[in-house]
């Protein structure tokens, strides 16, 4: 059974940068197709980006200037940088991965992160 | 990008009672379409699969059918476990888009 467990600050400042991180347990990181999504009352749940066992990515062209998606295998770890954030970027994070092409059958809790000076 | 509809935004349903659920697309997705079940405070939980198939451990009250841009979520018999938002995504364009999802609550 794969697990996922985001870590990251719960409170970033305007135009700082947000790192998020998503330790995977329960299998392999190079098994899965990954992602992060998240989730507000304003925009509901909002794709962020993708990253391949082949190590490409996509990204939503609303954050592509500004989102970072990474996988570091060593670590079994997934890694999300948003940086230049506004409070629109205030949202639940998950990372989620799949085992089927981009339907998500793992997802983490979630974690909150609000920006705010 | 495509745009994914949810109708209705609440379904009002009695435990025991049969829930129908749709999504539509502004474009065609083809049959890359999931759907998902979410309680408060809880991740989405993967229901369905490629328009009609179900996830791992998803019991057969679950049903899923359409391609193209109409989708319909069946639930046969709503058991008291099954009140929650349910959300359609499709896959078969970028980028990856939701709906904004359907609260299915007790009647």
């Amino acid at each position: 059974q794969v697990q996922l467990q985001e870590s990251g600050p719960g409170l970033v400042k305007p135009s700082e940068t947000l790192s998020l991180t998503c330790a995977v347990s329960g299998g392999s990181i190079s098994s899965y197709y990954w992602s992060w999504i998240r989730q507000s009352p304003e925009k509901g749940l909002e794709y962020i980006a993708c990253f391949f066992n082949s190590g490409s990515t996509n990204y939503h062209p609303s954050l592509m200037s500004r989102a970072t998606i990474s996988v570091d295998t060593s670590k079994n770890q997934l890694s999300l940088r948003l940086t230049s954030v506004t409070a629109a970027d205030t949202a639940v994070y998950f990372c989620a991965g799949a085992s089927r092409w981009l339907s998500f059958d793992f997802w983490g809790q979630g974690t909150l992160v609000t920006v705010s000076s | 990008e495509t745009v994914m509809t949810q109708s209705p935004v609440t379904l009002s349903v009695s435990p025991g009672e049969r829930a129908t659920l749709s999504c539509r697309a502004s474009q065609s997705v083809n049959s890359n379409l999931a759907w998902y079940q979410q309680k408060p405070g809880q991740a989405p939980r993967l229901l369905i699969y490629g328009a009609s198939s179900r996830a791992t451990g998803i019991p057969a009250r679950f049903s899923g059918s359409g391609s193209g841009t109409e989708f319909t979520l069946t639930i046969s018999s709503l058991q008291s476990e099954d009140f929650a938002v349910f959300y359609c995504q499709q896959y078969g364009n970028w980028p990856l888009t939701f709906g904004g999802g359907t609260k299915v609550e007790i009647k």
